[in-house]
C-alpha cells in the first residue's frame, strides 16, 4: 500500500533543535520535499531530497535514507516565528506530489 | 514577478450551483497543480497539468474539471458544488523535469459551500 506517516504535534523552546520525521511507502520514489505552512497561508518550499544524505540550508536541514523508506526535518536554533505547520511530501510518480497531514509545531519562549 | 495568483480569495456558494477557481502564474512554468486542503489535514490533488493542451486526474478529481489552454492559466470549475466541496483550494506551479520540484503555492481560495 500506500502511506505516508508523520507525528501530528511537536513543541520544542525557543533556541533548541527539532526534528520532525516522515516515513513512506509508496509504489515508486523519486524524491522526498519539505514544505512549511503558517496558519492561514499558503505552503511554501522548504528542501526536496533525492539521494541519500542531509542537505543544509541555513537553520534548516533535511535527510533522506532511501533504503528506510525514511526522512526528517532538522530545524535548529529555533524561533517563534517557525510555529507553523510542516508537511512531507512523495514524489512516487514522475508529475506530482503526495503530501502527508502535517505536523504541528508550537514553539514556546 | 507575482509568481501565482489566485482568485477569488474567499466565496460562498450554495448547494447545486457551480464557479471557476481561477489561477495564473507568470514564472512560465510548465507543471501546474491544484489541491484541496480540508481543516487540520494534509493538501490532496485535485488535476495536474504538465503543459499547455495536458491535463490528468489527481487523488480526488470527482466533482471537479480543468483546463488548460495557456501556459499561464489553469482554472478548476465546480459543477453541482455539494457541502463537502467545502475546503480551501491551493494552485501551484513548478518549472518542468531536471529543472527543480519546489512548487511555489498561491495564496488559496477558502470556499464555504452551504
Amino acid at each position: 500500500g500506500q502511506s505516508l506517516e508523520q507525528p501530528s504535534e511537536v513543541t520544542a523552546v525557543e533556541g533548541a533543535i527539532v526534528q520532525i520525521n516522515c516515513t513512506y511507502q509508496t509504489s515508486g520514489f523519486y524524491g522526498l520535499s519539505w514544505y512549511q505552512q503558517h496558519d492561514g497561508g499558503a505552503p511554501t518550499f522548504l528542501s526536496y531530497n533525492a539521494l541519500d544524505g542531509l542537505e543544509e540550508t541555513g537553520r534548516f536541514s533535511s535527510f533522506l535514507s532511501r533504503s528506510d523508506s525514511y526522512g526528517y526535518l532538522l530545524l535548529q536554533e529555533l524561533q517563534m516565528k517557525d510555529s507553523a505547520s510542516y508537511f512531507c511530501a512523495v514524489r512516487d510518480h514522475g508529475n506530482d506530489m503526495r503530501f502527508g497531514a502535517g505536523t504541528r509545531l508550537t514553539v514556546k519562549p | 514577478n507575482a509568481g501565482v495568483t489566485q482568485t477569488p480569495k474567499f466565496r460562498i456558494l450554495k448547494i447545486g450551483q457551480s464557479m471557476t477557481l481561477q489561477c495564473t502564474q507568470d514564472m512560465n512554468h510548465n507543471y501546474m497543480y491544484w489541491y484541496r486542503q480540508d481543516p487540520g489535514m494534509g493538501l490532496k490533488l485535485i488535476y495536474y497539468s504538465v503543459g499547455a493542451g495536458i491535463t490528468d486526474k489527481g487523488e480526488v478529481p470527482n466533482g471537479y474539471n480543468v483546463s488548460r489552454s495557456t501556459t499561464e492559466d489553469f482554472p478548476l470549475r465546480l459543477e453541482l458544488a455539494a457541502p463537502s466541496q467545502t475546503s480551501v483550494y491551493f494552485c501551484a506551479s513548478r518549472p518542468g523535469q531536471g529543472s527543480g520540484y519546489g512548487y511555489t503555492f498561491g495564496s488559496g481560495t477558502r470556499l464555504t459551500v452551504v
